[in-house]
């Protein structure tokens, strides 16, 4: 089953839109991991969150760590072209495997 | 700094031919890595990861088999490829921590 589960799976905006992508883990998460990727690219990283509540920005991008630890959202404010891709989220998850697992990615498009 | 080489970016090979894919880190020692591989609809599965030459790790019973000969070499091999191999194959490495995993290009391999 999906240790890590992202909504939604694709997501078609207009430029200037704000957006969240949600990232939900019926576990406990230790340490929540952002990354964009390209079509036929790797992975790029934009941000990591540890601690419940932390909140980390990076130019438009901004990702949150719920209380509980068990939720994730990425917010992009004002979207443009360039954010387009897909977005992944991955967590290492106590109690179950100990290795960085991935939900299956939210894919975003922005219209000009 | 660290740099992470994947080659080759994309690959097509007949069903039963011999697979080696390889993945080299600069700029750091001892690092620990991964190889994942990205198939439609199942997100970003990690198939193997090493601590140190010779150790590795098998997360997932498949046709595929890893080596690291070299502390910042990594070989994804198979002896006879299935059509069921075909994807994006990624390469990741991460220090000591474990923690933030850093991805190559990928290898997009079509199995015919």
């Amino acid at each position: 089953s999906q240790e890590l589960e992202q909504s939604p799976q694709s997501l078609i905006v207009q430029e200037g839109k704000n957006l969240t992508i949600n990232c939900t883990s019926s576990k406990t998460l230790y340490g929540l991991y952002w990354y964009k990727q390209k079509y036929g690219e790797g992975l790029i990283f934009l941000m990591m969150l540890q601690k419940g509540g932390e909140e980390k920005s990076h130019e438009k991008i901004t990702a949150k760590l719920d209380e509980k630890k068990q939720q994730s959202s990425l917010h992009i404010t004002a979207s443009q072209p360039s954010h387009a891709g897909i977005y992944l989220c991955g967590a290492y998850i106590r109690g179950g495997s100990e290795k960085l697992v991935f939900g299956k990615g939210t894919k975003l498009t922005v219209n000009p | 700094s660290q740099t992470i080489h994947q080659w080759p970016a994309t690959l097509v090979q007949p069903v039963g031919s011999p697979l080696s894919l390889e993945c080299t880190v600069e700029g750091t020692s001892n690092p620990n890595l991964y190889w994942y591989r990205q198939a439609a609809g199942r997100g970003l599965q990690l198939l193997f990861y090493s601590v140190g030459i010779g150790q590795i790790s098998s997360e997932v019973p498949q046709n595929l088999s890893a080596s690291r000969p070299q502390d910042r070499q990594f070989i994804l091999s198979s002896k006879k490829l299935l059509l069921s191999d075909s994807g994006f194959y990624l390469c990741a490495w991460s220090d000591d921590s474990g923690l933030t995993l850093h991805f190559g290009n990928g290898t997009r391999l079509t199995v015919t």
